[in-house]
This record gives structure tokens, C-alpha cells and sequence, in this order.
């Protein structure tokens, strides 16, 4: 089945606690984002690669980090997640830049 | 990046039509427009995708006029189920640049 998951689905941390969040697809698709989702602010892309290798920051990139080692995965990477970073994050992949879009189910962050 | 614009919230009643329409005035000839709907608490799911005039596919209509500064998303014979916000993007397909905007979205409430 085609399909992006993401890991954990939840996660509850501290403020300063490095965490990652993983990313992967089965599709071989060029290329992967990740977005942030707040109540009011709709969808707000982070990060994205457009192949192995190449990535680059999306409208609100501060506070993440990302790699893209694989064609497969794209993890997203808080090195010191603060309060403000506590939000609904989604990863996406699709054919290339432009074209149609599959979404993970949702990470729900929390950081106290 | 083309900005887009759309009505922060529409109310049908089941068996309506829907239209909703997307502002995009500084869409780029390269850009193509795409609609993805959410549920709560849910990654976006494409919906349908243009480059102009008309395009059909067995849940939606997309119409864009000649000078492409707008699209509408027509959604027939609505339904209880499809409560749930949709998103207006616009952007290049497979060309260099990977940053993509998505709108606030529209909430539609289809009441029975």
C-alpha cells in the first residue's frame, strides 16, 4: 500500500530534550516536506528536498533541522524544542515538486 | 510564490452544489493550482489539480478562466461528510523551485 508514515504519532517532551521525528515513503517520489499545522495559521511548510541530498527551508524553518540521506526518509530534527514548537506536524511526499501530494497521518508535539 | 486568497468559511445543506473560489492574482505561467481537503486532526488529501479551462474527475470540478487569477472548486451534490477544510495552492510543477504556500483554507459545514 502506498503511504507516508510518520513516528511517534504523539509525543509529549521538554523544553532543551533533542527529538526526532521520522518520516517515510514508499512511493519512490523526489521529493518530501514537512509542515507545521497551528489553530488559526493553516498549514506552514518547514522544510522540503527535492532528491537525495538537497533540501531546503520552507516559510518557517527556525528551530528544525532536516536531512535527506535516503530517498525514503526525511526526518525532521528539533535539536532544543521549545514551548513554541508545540504543534501538529505533518510530512508529505509527492512525484516531484508540484504534483500531487501524500500526507502522513500527523505527529501531535507537545513541549513543556 | 503566488499568494492565495479564499473565503474563510461556507455553509451548504446536503445535495447543494458548492463552489468555492481561490484568488490568486501574481500566479506565474508555470504554476499550477491544487486543491487538497482536510478532516480534522488528518493529513490534507488531494483533491484535484489545473493548469486552465476545466478539469473533472469523479469527486470535483475545477474551472479556470482564461487570465488564471482565479479557480473555483465545485463540489456536487455535497454531503455530511464533506464538512471538512479545503486549500487552495498554487505552484510550480517539477521546475526548480520546492517552496509551497498553502492559503488559510475554506471550512465548509454541510448542514443535513
Amino acid at each position: 500500500e502506498a503511504q507516508v508514515t510518520q513516528n511517534p504519532r504523539y509525543l509529549i517532551t521538554v523544553t532543551g530534550k533533542k527529538l526526532t521525528v521520522t518520516c517515510s515513503q514508499n512511493m519512490n517520489h523526489e521529493y518530501m516536506s514537512w509542515y507545521r499545522q497551528d489553530p488559526g495559521l493553516g498549514l506552514r511548510q518547514i522544510y522540503y528536498s527535492m532528491n537525495v541530498e538537497v533540501t531546503d527551508k520552507g516559510d518557517v524553518p527556525e528551530g528544525y533541522k532536516v536531512s535527506r540521506k535516503e530517498k525514503r526518509n526525511f526526518p525532521l530534527i528539533l535539536e532544543s524544542p521549545s514551548p513554541n514548537q508545540t504543534s501538529l506536524y505533518f510530512c508529505a511526499s509527492s512525484y516531484r515538486q508540484g504534483y500531487e501530494q501524500y500526507f502522513g497521518p500527523g505527529t501531535r508535539l507537545t513541549v513543556t | 510564490l503566488a499568494k492565495t486568497t479564499q473565503p474563510i468559511s461556507m455553509d451548504s445543506y446536503e445535495g447543494q452544489e458548492v463552489n468555492i473560489t481561490c484568488s490568486h492574482n501574481n500566479i506565474a505561467t508555470n504554476d499550477y493550482i491544487t486543491w487538497y481537503q482536510q478532516f480534522p486532526s488528518q493529513g490534507p488529501r488531494f483533491i484535484i489539480q489545473g493548469y486552465k479551462t476545466k478539469v473533472t474527475n469523479e469527486v470535483a470540478s475545477l474551472f479556470i478562466p482564461a487570465d488564471r487569477k482565479s479557480s473555483t472548486l465545485s463540489l456536487p451534490r455535497v454531503s455530511l461528510s464533506d464538512t471538512a477544510v479545503y486549500y487552495c495552492l498554487v505552484g510550480d510543477r517539477g521546475g526548480q523551485g520546492g517552496k509551497l504556500i498553502f492559503g488559510q483554507g475554506t471550512e465548509l459545514s454541510v448542514k443535513p
